[in-house]
């Protein structure tokens, strides 16, 4: 079975600043996506970014950059030029990939960023 | 473009009660799921519809809990009757055909069991 964990409740960051948030995850599996979702205090879960096992390149998207290292099975998030409306949870979670993939979501048990002005 | 809308927001019911929950997906995303998320916890997948089939309901407490989707479209989650351990937030998401694509979340029924 497929664990995710993320070793940090809370963070906070100061804005315009860099943070990094931390997840692990285990599995047998080869082939699998990551994700890091974010929600917000109004619940609406909204993905970050995503990165596909087989590629060797971190993903980015904008001020978000991931760290993911395959062979250490983790998977961080980078926030640059952090700003308020960062302030959220964070969930990082893991799909498997390939047959017998039913679309399910692993989540880890989230970090709840705070951004202070 | 609309995204997963869900009702009600909130909801809060004596335990032993009946409580639904309805999502209507964003418009032709064949793939619905219902998640369950207890308070500081991440989501967990309760079931997931291809269309109108069930495709994964390993997770669902069938006991309790049944789960609907007529006609491919609008999803329908019940528990009856309710215990006080139900008490969480409901997150319905969409996706295309096809369990890579990105699924969108809607907002999530927040239930309180008294």
């Amino acid at each position: 079975a497929q664990t995710v964990t993320q070793s940090q409740p809370e963070m906070s960051v100061q804005e315009a600043e860099t943070v990094t948030l931390s997840c692990t995850y285990d599995t047998s599996e080869n082939n699998y996506y990551l994700f890091w979702y974010k929600q917000p205090p109004s619940r609406q879960m909204i993905l970050v970014i995503r990165q596909e096992a087989y590629k060797q390149q971190n993903a980015t998207e904008n001020r978000f950059s991931v760290n993911f290292q395959k062979a250490a099975k983790s998977f961080s998030l980078k926030i640059s030029d952090s700003q308020l409306g960062d302030t959220a949870m964070y969930f990082c979670a893991f799909m498997k990939h390939g047959s017998g993939n039913t679309g399910k979501l692993i989540f880890g048990q989230g970090t709840t960023l705070q951004v202070k002005p | 473009e609309a995204g997963v809308v869900q009702s009600p927001r909130y909801k809060i019911i004596e335990k032993k009660q009946p409580v639904a929950f309805w999502c209507n997906p964003i418009s032709g995303h064949n793939t619905l799921y219902w998640y369950l998320q207890n308070l500081g916890q991440g989501p967990e997948l309760l079931i997931r519809y291809e269309n109108e089939e069930a495709v994964d309901d390993s997770q669902l407490p069938k006991d309790r809990f049944s789960a609907e989707r007529l006609k491919g479209v609008d999803s329908t989650l019940k528990i009856q009757p309710a215990e006080l351990g139900d008490s969480a937030v409901y997150l319905c998401a969409s996706s295309l055909r096809g369990s890579y694509n990105e699924q969108f979340f809607g907002p999530g029924t927040r239930l309180t069991v008294l």
